[in-house]
């Protein structure tokens, strides 16, 4: 199956400094790459997401790559703030394994004000 | 808004209760829905997925009999945490995938915090 990795587990900034996660996968079918902001007590919420025939996506302040040939995808947030403060999780969806999602093993990011 | 809800949010309860979550889609139907298990400070671990009308297919390492999943209707699936022991206290979460064509994210519910004494 799907073998999502995520790194780094924990990672703090400065505000308004960017932030930087980086996710592998190891199913070649996957297609469909969303990620997740989780607060603390609180459902994880989609805040961006990425298929597998575009490269690069952007909204405000967050943007996700995918690099294909190399397996792996990023989230990009820039200008951070302390509402940014939060943990995230990427995830991979293979047209092997239906409707399911495999989960990186998150990064708890804060920004120092 | 919410397009997942999730029912109840927090349990306290005696060892040895059975404790039923109930996850409802709101604004779509949805034959598949997912029941994940949360530790604090980790991720996510699928415990199983719902299909309505039919059995759900557990993960490895899961016991069908401890934690009983029905999933009777298009909007509805319920956990049961069967003679809950204090080692199944965590944050349960379920999630449904919107059915639109293509590749849809999937939307969470709110989680449960279950806690036996």
């Amino acid at each position: 199956g799907e073998n999502v990795e995520q790194h780094p587990s924990t990672l703090s900034v400065q505000e308004g400094d960017s932030a930087v996660i980086k996710c592998t996968y190891s199913d070649s079918a996957s297609n469909y790459f969303p990620w997740y902001k989780q607060e603390l007590g609180k459902r994880p919420q989609l805040i961006i997401d990425i298929r597998s025939n575009v490269g690069e996506k952007k909204d405000q302040r967050i943007a996700v790559t995918l690099n294909k040939t190399a397996k792996h995808f990023s989230l990009h947030i820039t200008e951070t703030q302390p509402e940014d403060s939060a943990v995230y999780f990427c995830a991979a969806r293979s047209r092997n394994t239906g409707n399911q999602f495999y989960f990186g093993t998150g990064t708890s990011l804060t920004v120092i004000p | 808004g919410a397009v997942v809800s999730q029912h109840p949010s927090r349990v306290i309860c005696k060892s040895g209760t059975s404790v039923k979550i109930e996850c409802r889609s709101l604004d779509f139907q949805a034959t598949t829905m997912f029941w994940y298990r949360q530790f604090p400070k980790q991720s996510l671990m699928l415990m199983a997925t719902s299909n309505e009308g039919s059995k759900a297919t557990y993960e490895q390492g899961v016991e069908k009999d401890k934690f009983l999943i029905n999933h009777a209707s298009l909007t509805l699936s319920t956990l049961t945490v069967t003679s809950a022991h204090p080692e199944d206290s965590s944050f349960y979460i379920c999630s449904a995938r919107d059915p639109g064509g293509g590749n849809q994210p999937q939307h969470f519910g709110d989680g449960t915090r279950l806690s036996i004494l």
